[in-house]
């Protein structure tokens, strides 16, 4: 069954904790994506990768940092730097990496830091 | 930098009524625009998508139309039904461009009266 993995679906952080949340796809999609989703504020991206060993930042990388050391995976690490990062974080990917295709997206990830 | 927004933020219609949702756009070279549903507690998926070179696409009760003059771009529901009940993200990206990115709006919640 193919599709896109993220874990854990919840976890709570204390805060000054760095904590990964993993993303692993069989899909073999080339592209792979890191948003986070906030009430009001839709989809804003954070990194994307679109091959392995490569990728950049989006729009609101400060405080996360990523790696892109398989094809099928691409974890998020949110560090003790990202001042508000209670959210809920969605993996995509995508067969091309021209960014006119289809964005498969995970379940997410609800981050509460106490 | 691409900005994306909708037009409302919310949107209650009955049931059996169309519903349009409208987003704009700033990047005049931007030529691929997806729309994605999102319903509760589930993730986004792609409803549908329009590139730059035509002007409306249809796929069953939905439909997108683009304007480029004006860039902005709308959703169409027909005889709506309470499962399209969800949050609808547009989104807006440039094909081949050296840093393209897609960028999304801020969705919309839509809700169909029974």
């Amino acid at each position: 069954d193919g599709g896109i993995t993220q874990s854990p679906k919840y976890l709570f952080r204390k805060e000054g904790q760095n904590v990964t949340l993993s993303c692993e796809q069989n899909l073999n999609h080339d592209a792979m994506y890191w948003y986070r989703q906030d009430p009001g504020q839709g989809l804003r991206l954070i990194y994307y990768s679109q091959i392995v060993n490569d990728f950049q930042k989006g729009d609101i990388a400060e405080g996360y940092s990523v790696s892109r050391e398989k094809k099928e995976s691409f974890p998020l690490t949110v560090t003790s730097a990202q001042k508000n990062p209670t959210a809920f974080y969605l993996c995509a990917s995508s067969l091309g990496t021209t960014l006119a295709g289809e964005l498969f997206f995970g379940e997410g990830s609800r981050l509460t830091v106490l | 930098g691409e900005n994306v927004e909708q037009h409302p933020s919310t949107l209650s219609v009955q049931e059996g009524d169309s519903a349009v949702i409208k987003c704009t756009y700033s990047d005049s070279a931007s030529n691929y625009f997806p729309w994605y549903k999102q319903e509760l507690g589930k993730r986004p998926q792609l409803i549908i998508d329009i590139r730059s070179n035509v002007g409306e696409k249809k796929d069953q009760r939905i439909a997108v139309t683009l304007n480029k003059t004006a860039k902005h771009f709308s959703l169409h529901i027909t005889e709506t039904q309470p499962e399209d009940s969800a949050v609808y993200f547009c989104a807006a990206s440039t094909v081949g461009g050296a840093n393209s990115k897609l960028t999304f709006g801020k969705g919309i919640t839509l809700s169909v009266r029974p």
